[in-house]
Parts: structure tokens; sequence; C-alpha cells
């Protein structure tokens, strides 16, 4: 079974600009779960998309936003990035018990 | 407020000894708790689970401990590896799909 995959891996953007990362949850999975990992932040909580419908919603401004395609491909975007944005951007797909399963990450990088 | 805590962010250990690592929680909600371990520049990996039913749960080499009434897990490793170098990272749900809430992670270095 193929893991989760997220693109691109690495991005560099200038403030203001805005960007869009793509994530593939495991075949067979439904939801999806976007996290932002910052150095001593450990990983925040973005939002959940399940079935096309955000389930749930982390407290990040409304720059952050999301979507989930009927093949459970989700996308987020940021827009007029900030300097604080730079971050790893991580994807989990949801397991049967809510184990997730996270995809390597895409790295931005906001300059 | 941070629900979940690790509060040691780096541990140290001998190849061969055991390692633990400890995660406290403050909501009486969760009943599901995790680990994870996570390489520079890679996704977390899943670990291990325990639900709030049992107190221990093993998987090879690792096994988690579990104690509601003190809301403190424990992830052991034994024996510990050089390969076992990794960020850990706890975290916990409740009930009904609601999000994963993470500690910050604890920086686990195996010396041989």
């Amino acid at each position: 079974k193929a893991g989760v995959t997220q693109t691109p891996r690495y991005l560099i953007k200038t403030r203001g600009q805005q960007v869009t990362l793509s994530c593939s949850p495991i075949s067979g999975h439904r939801s999806v779960s976007w996290y932002q990992q910052t150095p001593g932040q450990g990983l925040q909580f973005l939002f959940e998309y399940f079935s096309e419908t955000q389930r749930n919603k982390g407290n990040f401004p409304g720059r952050f936003s999301g979507r989930q395609f009927s093949n459970s491909r989700s996308e987020m975007n940021v827009s007029t990035l900030e300097l604080g944005d730079s971050a790893l951007y991580l994807c989990a797909s949801h397991g049967l018990h809510n184990e997730q399963f996270f995809g390597p990450g895409t790295r931005l990088t906001v300059l | 407020d941070q629900q979940v805590k690790q509060n040691s962010p780096s541990l140290s250990v001998q190849e061969g000894r055991i390692s633990i690592l400890n995660c406290d929680y403050t909501n009486s909600m969760f009943d599901y708790f995790l680990w994870y371990k996570k390489y520079p520049a890679e996704g977390p990996t899943f670990l291990i689970s325990i639900s709030s039913i049992k107190d221990k749960n093993e998987d090879g080499r690792f096994t988690v401990f579990l104690n509601k009434s003190a809301k403190h897990l424990s992830l052991h490793i034994v024996p510990s590896q050089p390969g076992d170098s990794a960020v850990y990272f706890c975290a916990a749900s409740a009930l009904g799909n609601t999000p994963l809430v993470f500690g910050k992670g604890t920086r686990l270095s195996v010396i041989a």
C-alpha cells in the first residue's frame, strides 16, 4: 500500500504571495488532517477533512484554508504569506482508530 | 494552555539500556494515546498506541504504559539502539473524531 504523498517537498516564497500544498492520503482512507510544525512548537493542528467536508479546525487565521476532493486528495492554501509561516507542513491520513499516518511534509520558506 | 506535555526536551541513553520517555496530559476527556517517532526532514512515524481501557500495550521493543489517575503515560524502549535516536512525540485524542493534540517532543539520543 502506498503511503501518504505530499507535493512539493520544498517551496520558497516571498511575503505576500500565496501557496498551495497538496496531499494524497493512503488508498481507502477518507480523512486527512494538516499540521504545521515549527521549531520548539511541536505539531499544531490546522484542519481535518472527511468526505470533502471540514470536520475540525484549529486556531489559525483565515489565511489558512483547505479543501478535499472526491478522491480524498486534499490541498491547503496559505494566502498573504508572512515570515512566520515558514514551517514544515504535514499531512496525515487517518486509519480506522484515529491513528494518523504522516507524509514527508512540505518545507515552506518565506523570505 | 498545553494539554499534552513532554517535560524533557532531550534524553541521552546508552545503547542496550532502557529509554523511558514521559508524557503528561491535562484533559480528562482524552481516551486514546499515541507515540510517534520523527527523523529530521521526514514526517512522524506512528509507533504504538493505547486506549484508556488498558494500562499497557507492548509491541516488540516498545511498551506504552498509561496511568489514568495520574494522567501520565510513558514509552519504554528496550533495548535502545542507535537507530532509535529521533524526536518522539506523544499525542492524545478524545472520543468522537477529535483532533490529535501533540506534545512538543523529546529528542532521544542513543549513544553507542
